[in-house]
């Protein structure tokens, strides 16, 4: 069964220092990967999708796919205050109607 | 863009009780999902529909009943509700593969 984490649990940046976050997958027939981002207290919102290896951007936000490592990244560029959340991966294994979720990422983004 | 309300926002709920969670969703999708949040487990899946009509046990389905009556509407169950249920709950809907999933805002349950 697939499984899915992510590293690290929690993480500080200064406003404006880039942020990378990590999401390791078990199945590399997966082809569907979801950056989603949670403010406190509000449901999730979807950030960058990503189905095939290489990079994705959306706005700030950049996932970066490398499926023989078995990994997918989210970069945060010039993050701001605003950008403090949790931060969620999910992927669903080839043909798969479901997504996996990460326990997720606690970004922290400093003044 | 797809609105998924859910409802209530927050409930307390007696050990043994009935618990019905709401979930209404207006861009006509046919898959909805019940998920289950806590930490350390990310989003949990508990059960899900195709459409009206259908429901399918996820991961973690058991002490969860799902029912579908029509396209836009998708209940979670509690027919005895436990401690071990207190969670924030997460209804989602999408369509078809390499789908988006539209997430509600979530329900805080606790079960004393």
């Amino acid at each position: 069964q697939q499984k899915v984490q992510q590293s690290p649990e929690s993480l500080t940046v200064s406003e404006g220092a880039m942020a990378s976050l990590n999401c390791t997958f078990s199945d590399r027939s997966s082809d569907n990967f979801r950056w989603y981002r949670q403010h406190s207290g509000k449901g999730l919102e979807v950030l960058v999708s990503i189905f095939s290896d290489g990079e994705k951007e959306e706005g700030s936000f950049t996932a970066h796919l490398n499926r023989a490592s078995l990994h997918v990244f989210l970069h945060i560029r010039e993050p701001q205050p605003s950008d403090s959340a949790l931060y969620l991966c999910a992927v669903a294994s080839s043909g798969s109607w479901q997504l996996i979720f990460g326990s997720g990422t606690q970004l922290t983004v400093m003044p | 863009e797809a609105a998924v309300t859910q409802s209530p926002r927050n409930k307390v709920a007696v050990t043994g009780g009935k618990v019905t969670l709401s979930c209404n969703q207006t861009n006509n999708h046919n898959n909805m999902y019940w998920y289950r949040q806590d930490t350390g487990h990310g989003l949990r899946l508990i059960h899900y529909s195709y459409g009206a009509g259908s429901t399918e046990k996820g991961d973690i389905p058991d002490g969860y009943k799902a029912s579908r009556p029509s396209q836009e509407n998708f209940s979670l169950i509690l027919e005895l509700a436990t401690p071990s249920q207190t969670s924030v709950y997460f209804c989602a809907s999408g369509e078809g593969l390499n789908e988006r999933l539209f997430f509600g805002h979530g329900t805080k349950l606790s079960v004393l």
